[in-house]
């Protein structure tokens, strides 16, 4: 079946500038996670959705950085006025269950979006 | 805060060699995950280790845990070419829905 996607693949933009990424996940998941991974690093925990809330969003650096998921199932993350440090592969993942979902949380992860912020 | 700390970060094996890879972390968690990523793609997924004394094997993977010693290792048996890749541990904060995962081990296997 289809797998997690992501829109742009790649995404250039100028510094102060306005962008958003799309996360489509796994049909019937529930929980739907972002992260974004600098190189050569694990990746960073930013926010975890539960249905259409999101129930942690702990890693979000700042107030410039956004997520929503209106219906439930896709996602946009949206980065206000964007600065250099942003540039990073933001990745998206799925599960069943949300954490501690009695076996059901396996994360799937999307492919990412590069985000280069020039 | 947690930290969860991989070594040897960099590993270059020999086909056909064992090795085990370590993952540390600092504070309780029950749950723990090793991931594959190869070069340029997304993770995969290949382990969830939900208890104390948890093992489970895939192939020439072997992955356990020890919640008292916070320890897990990812043991790999005659390691072949396919294998090449960078590995994550994460764990789950306790408490919390937030995985937090170690700098990955790039493990390469020379033929």
């Amino acid at each position: 079946g289809a797998g997690v996607s992501q829109t742009p693949s790649n995404k250039v933009t100028e510094k102060g500038k306005y962008v958003e990424l799309r996360c489509d996940p796994i049909s019937g998941h529930t929980a739907l996670y972002w992260y974004r991974q600098s190189l050569g690093q694990g990746p960073e925990f930013l926010i975890y959705f539960q249905g259409t809330g999101a129930a942690d969003d702990s890693g979000l650096p700042n107030d410039r950085f956004f997520a929503v998921r209106p219906e439930g199932s896709v996602s946009t993350l949206k980065i206000q006025r964007t600065e250099r440090g942003d540039s990073a592969v933001y990745l998206c993942a799925s599960s069943l269950t949300g954490a501690r979902g009695a076996g059901q949380e396996t994360q799937y992860f999307g492919p990412g979006t590069r985000l280069l912020v020039l | 805060e947690l930290k969860v700390e991989q070594n040897p970060l960099f590993l270059s094996m020999q086909e056909g060699k064992n090795y085990t890879i370590y993952c540390n972390y600092s504070t309780t968690s029950d749950r723990l995950y090793w991931y594959r990523q190869d070069p340029g793609k997304s993770l995969e997924s290949l382990f969830v280790l939900l208890s104390n004394g948890a093992v489970k094997q895939e192939g020439r993977l072997m992955a356990s845990l020890d919640t008292k010693a916070r320890l897990s290792t990812l043991h790999i048996t005659a390691a072949v070419h396919d294998l090449s890749a960078t590995y994550f541990c994460a764990v789950l904060t306790s408490g919390t829905y937030k995985y937090i995962f170690g700098t990955g081990t790039r493990l390469k296997v020379l033929a």
